[in-house]
């Protein structure tokens, strides 16, 4: 079946340092979406991605969609305390109005 | 707005007690997801619903898993009876598509459960 597979499990960084995820599809998706959830709260949406090549910012954060639509990342440049949480993935296809989502990762800033 | 709302937020049970979770989707959202999550297993999606229909419930572990949606402004997520494995947080999810490409989820805080 679809699978999205997610990245590292967990990444430690020191504060100021950068932090990246990676989500491959075994299938090409209409779009990737990616969420955020903070410890104890529930996923937020971030972004969606839709085009093959498709690169988006939002401040520190930076979105990528290859170009074959069946891998994603998200990089987070000079991480802050407020960006700790676990980060997913998660694939669309319009055929079944699904999201198959990765596994997630965990962002832990290292005191 | 005020978004996705659920109850009970926490829920302790004992084994073979039945467990009714309920969820309020935003309003005008057409779809209702149903997900669970679990540190062994992650988010899972349980059932779905677009307008009001259950579409897809391949996700729903076993018979004694059952969602229903009467209504646009109102589902539930049932476990009779409920067993320890079943302890996990619940979460609803609303979706309506806002454009051409536009398909995000909103979720509810979730309903921690915990079955003794």
């Amino acid at each position: 079946g679809q699978q999205v597979m997610q990245i590292p499990q967990y990444q430690h960084v020191q504060e100021g340092e950068d932090f990246t995820t990676y989500c491959n599809s075994s299938t090409t998706l209409s779009n990737i979406q990616w969420y955020k959830q903070r410890p104890g709260g529930h996923p937020v949406f971030l972004i969606q991605l839709v085009k093959s090549g498709e690169v988006k910012k939002q401040k520190r954060l930076t979105f990528q969609f290859g170009e074959a639509k069946k891998n994603s990342s998200l990089h987070i440049t000079a991480t802050q305390t407020t960006d700790v949480g676990t980060y997913f993935c998660a694939g669309f296809r319009y055929s079944n109005y699904q999201l198959i989502w990765g596994a997630g990762t965990k962002l832990i800033i290292k005191p | 707005d005020a978004g996705v709302i659920q109850s009970p937020r926490h829920e302790v049970t004992e084994m073979g007690q039945e467990v009714t979770l309920r969820c309020k989707p935003i309003s005008g959202h057409d779809y209702l997801f149903w997900y669970r999550q679990t540190m062994m297993r992650g988010l899972e999606l349980l059932i779905y619903f677009n307008n009001n229909v259950p579409i897809d419930d391949s996700g729903m572990p076993e018979d004694r898993f059952s969602a229903k949606m009467p209504n646009a402004s109102f589902s539930t997520l049932k476990i009779q009876p409920s067993e320890p494995r079943d302890s996990a947080v619940y979460f609803c999810a609303s979706s309506t598509p806002t454009g051409e490409y536009s398909y995000e989820q909103y979720f509810g805080p979730g309903t921690r459960l915990t079955v003794t």
